[in-house]
């Protein structure tokens, strides 16, 4: 079965920082690219940022709204992804998924998603 | 920037059709896909690539596209199928959601 497991989601003051993890099973995780997307409370998808695979030499891209704060990486040993929060903000708080996304085979969808963890940015 | 524009809200009788709308600037070049999320859940991929159903998803869920508008189609709808459904698409390299439709079965 595929999963995807977000953990290391806390409540954490302004300024500070967070590390999530998005631990994977079921498929080949270095054949997929990974997506991070955040949803505050009460509010609609945001797409965060997105890793590739190493075959597009991992490289990354990220929503402005993040950009130069969140940073994200892969360890496909261990099949997980990881997203790096720094300055975090009031406004980051959102509860962040991360999804696999199989590439131009199906127009570059996000197939299966984790479950979530949560993110409360509050001093 | 680029935006997806739905409607906040549709509604419909159980069993009827409804109907969820996404425009956007130059969607006509994009490939549109749909995700359901129910409240308190994960969003799922009802469509990809315009019109393409995923394994598992029901018939009654089908899409079509024309000119910078996407439509997302339910047949028969359920009460199961209440939830918010969001379109996406993707400007060059960035991925954007529509604002969400929240869908009412009555």
């Amino acid at each position: 079965e595929v999963q995807l497991v977000e953990s290391g989601g806390a409540l954490v003051q302004p300024g500070r920082a967070l590390r999530l993890s998005c631990t994977t099973s079921g498929f080949t995780f270095a054949d997929y690219a990974m997506a991070w997307v955040r949803q505050g409370p009460g509010k609609g998808l945001e797409w965060v940022g997105l890793i590739r695979t190493e075959g597009y030499e991992v490289t990354t891209e990220s929503a402005a709204s993040v950009k130069g704060r969140f940073t994200m990486s892969r360890d496909d040993s261990k099949s997980v992804a990881y997203l790096q929060m720094n300055s975090l903000e009031t406004e980051d708080t959102a509860v962040y998924f991360c999804a696999r996304d199989p590439g131009a085979v199906n127009g570059d969808a996000f197939d299966i998603w984790g479950q979530g963890t949560k993110v409360t940015v509050s001093s | 920037s680029f935006e997806l524009t739905q409607p906040p809200s549709v509604s419909a009788s159980s069993g009827q059709t409804a109907s969820i709308t996404c425009s956007g600037d130059k969607l006509r070049d994009k490939y549109v896909c749909w995700y359901q999320q129910k409240a308190g859940r994960s969003p799922v991929l009802v469509i990809y690539q315009n019109a393409q159903r995923p394994s598992g998803i029901p018939e009654r869920f089908s899409a079509s596209k024309s000119g910078n508008t996407a439509t997302l189609t339910i047949s028969g709808t359920q009460v199961v199928d209440e939830a918010d459904y969001y379109c996406q698409a993707w400007q060059s390299t960035t991925a954007v959601f529509g604002g969400g439709t929240k869908l009412t079965v009555l």
